[in-house]
């Protein structure tokens, strides 16, 4: 079974710094890649996604992860954070051959002050 | 507007009591999730169906049930059983074609 390791629970910046998420995820196939993000009050909605091809993914708001499948990781970066930015954010991946069962990591909580 | 509609958003039930929390889509999607959110935890999958009339146990399905018998609908009951109910519940349905969920506003029940 595929699971997720999201290696920071809880990440303070302040505006303008860089971003980095750590996602690592173990399964020996092929995966498909996300990541989440849920802000205060809101529901979860994508981020970006990885499915084949350049492993170099760009999302909204000027997110963007790399998929390094020597690693295993795929993880989230921006380089510029902003106040806006504070929300929580989830890895997932789903393997093929797994009927598109998504398992998520427990997140990241990212604070950016002002 | 498309999307994942969950209801109630607030609930409130005392110890004992059943109860079931409503999820419809309209996006046509086959499959659907329930989830359980817990600070520090992430999502945790409690039961999930690919098509109507058919659903699997997720990860933490005990003191859970579910039913799909229309493609629209997936109602999640929380039973006296579930030792811990407490909990935000994210319901979620999935393209086909990407593989990507889309996700409820999420329904916060409180057992006291």
């Amino acid at each position: 079974a595929q699971s997720v390791s999201q290696h920071n629970h809880h990440v303070i910046l302040s505006e303008a710094a860089s971003l980095e998420l750590g996602c690592n995820y173990s399964y020996g196939g092929t995966v498909n890649l996300f990541w989440y993000v849920q802000y205060p009050g809101q529901h979860l909605q994508l981020l970006l996604k990885y499915f084949s091809g350049d492993p170099l993914v760009k999302g909204i708001k000027g997110f963007e992860a790399e998929f390094i499948k020597s690693k295993f990781s795929f993880n989230l970066r921006k380089p510029s954070v902003q106040w806006s930015d504070t929300a929580e954010y989830f890895c997932a991946v789903n393997a093929w051959g797994s009927n598109y069962k998504l398992t998520f990591g427990k997140g990241t909580l990212l604070t950016v002050n002002p | 507007d498309g999307g994942i509609t969950q209801s109630p958003k607030y609930l409130f039930r005392k110890e004992g009591q059943n109860v079931t929390l409503s999820c419809e889509q309209n996006l046509n999607h086959d499959a659907m999730y329930w989830y359980r959110q817990d600070p520090g935890q992430g999502l945790r999958l409690i039961y999930y169906s690919q098509i109507v009339n058919d659903f699997q146990k997720g990860d933490i399905a005990e003191g859970y049930s579910v039913s799909r018998e229309k493609k629209e609908s997936f109602p999640l009951t929380v039973t006296s059983a579930q030792k811990n109910p407490t909990a935000f519940y994210l319901c979620a349905s999935q393209s086909g074609r990407t593989g990507e969920l889309f996700f409820g506003e999420g329904s916060r029940l409180t057992v006291l």
